[in-house]
């Protein structure tokens, strides 16, 4: 059963600490994304990644980083968290063209 | 750049009966796809349905079918028969046939279905 995992369910932070939320996929897919989801707001696209070492900034990059050092894994880094990126963090890979996205669970991450 | 708009934050339907979802876009390209995504509350986001452009018959999963009217730049999710398993976030995507695969998302439309 192909997959797209995420590290953590559930995630809560201090405000100033360094995060990092991973994401691993089976399937061999070129590229990844990373989406936060906020109520209202819909999925907003952070970063993606269309193959190793390689990233594009999405929507709002802003006070994100993400590494892409292996084929399957995709991390999403917060340099300094801030309360206002307590978030749903979705993460996502496809492969074909045009076939959409397979995505993880979702992490929840609160900033306190 | 290209948006998409769900009109309705919030639907309900009786189970057994039938709902559309509504979904409009803006892009000046004419290749294109589309996709309606589904996600319950267990989060995990799930693929429904999706369509291409280019053609012109709307796509059908079993119980979902889309009316896809490209003039209009219009795509509706039509679920029919709802069951209680149909209650979640239904996301509405776009996504450019060149270029890079990341999807545009609509803000969603809530579905309740009553018993």
């Amino acid at each position: 059963d192909v997959k797209v995992t995420q590290s953590s369910r559930y995630l809560v932070k201090r405000t100033g600490e360094k995060v990092f939320l991973e994401c691993v996929q089976d399937m061999d897919h070129e590229n990844m994304f990373w989406y936060r989801q906020d109520p209202g707001l819909g999925l907003r696209l952070i970063y993606f990644s269309y193959d190793v070492k390689m990233k594009e900034k999405g929507d709002i990059p802003e006070g994100y980083s993400v590494s892409r050092e292996k084929k399957e894994r995709f991390s999403l880094i917060l340099e300094s968290a801030s309360t206002n990126q307590t978030s749903m963090y979705l993460c996502a890979s496809s492969f074909l063209l045009g076939a959409g996205y397979t995505f993880g669970s979702g992490t929840r991450l609160t900033v306190v | 750049a290209q948006t998409v708009t769900q009109s309705q934050p919030e639907m309900s339907v009786q189970e057994a009966e039938t709902v559309t979802l509504s979904c409009t876009y803006d892009t000046s390209e004419s290749d294109y796809y589309l996709f309606w995504y589904k996600q319950p509350p267990s989060r995990q986001m799930i693929l429904v349905i999706r369509q291409e452009a280019y053609k012109q018959q709307n796509a059908t999963e079993n119980r979902f079918s889309v009316n896809f009217q490209k003039a209009a730049k219009s795509f509706s999710l039509k679920i029919s028969d709802s069951q209680l398993g149909d209650a979640a976030m239904y996301f509405c995507a776009y996504r450019s046939e060149g270029g890079s695969e990341k999807l545009v998302f609509g803000k969603g439309t809530k579905l309740t279905v009553n018993p």
